[in-house]
């Protein structure tokens, strides 16, 4: 059974950091890409960064490009998204998806970030 | 990139058959196979119902099916249930290698 659990998620000032971590079971990791993807309370859902397999392609969406770093660890199966120069707008709750066929076929249950003063 | 365009909320009685449109552009949905749609129940994660534009996966039921023309990717529930009653995102791969969401569609089991 393919199962993602999401940690690291906490209550951060503005300006802050914070690094959100991803533990994969079931599949053979290393066969896929992995995606985070957020949602602010009562809102949408935003794609916000992507890592493909072997971690030779790296994508991130505007809205967070320069200020959070995706990584994997293929001998550990996680993947991990470190947060940095967080805003109030950054406030949600953060999913972690396996990748299949240019889709997010699996998610975790999620972690909430709020950043407030 | 822009999100994509769905209708806020759709609705139907029990049995009936409603249609959720997603327009993107030439950049995104028009370009691409690449439409995915998920569905999220209040409260849980969201949950993956159609994969390149009209696949269902494995444990999908058949009711859900995807479509597309031109720059404007649909999903048809048909014979709605009650517990299809949740909110529905689309999703499409673009041209800038990202990855961009519908602003999401609730629908309402009447």
């Amino acid at each position: 059974e393919v199962q993602l659990v999401e940690s690291g998620g906490a209550l951060v000032q503005p300006g802050g950091s914070l690094r959100l971590s991803c533990a994969a079971s079931g599949f053979i990791f290393d066969r896929h890409g992995m995606n985070w993807v957020r949602q602010a309370p009562g809102k949408g859902l935003e794609w916000i960064a992507h890592i493909s397999d072997k971690s030779l392609s790296i994508y991130y969406a505007d809205s967070v490009k320069g200020r959070f770093t995706i990584s994997r660890d293929n001998a550990r199966n996680s993947v991990s998204l470190q947060m940095n120069s967080l805003r109030v707008e950054d406030t949600a709750i953060y999913y972690c998806a396996r990748d299949n066929y240019w889709a997010s076929d699996y998610w975790g249950r999620g972690t909430m970030v709020t950043v407030s003063s | 990139q822009s999100a994509l365009t769905q209708p806020p909320s759709v609705s139907g009685s029990p049995g009936q058959s409603v249609a959720i449109s997603c327009t993107g552009t030439r950049s995104d949905v028009g370009r691409y196979n690449h439409v995915s749609w998920y569905q999220q129940p209040p409260g849980s994660a969201p949950r993956l119902l159609i994969v390149e534009v009209s696949r269902r996966p494995s444990g999908v039921p058949d009711r859900f099916s995807g479509s597309k023309s031109g720059n404007t990717a649909s999903l048809t529930i048909s014979g709605l249930q009650p517990e299809d009653e949740a909110d529905y995102y689309c999703s499409s791969f673009t041209d800038t290698t990202t990855w961009v969401f519908g602003g999401g569609t609730k629908v309402t089991v009447l």
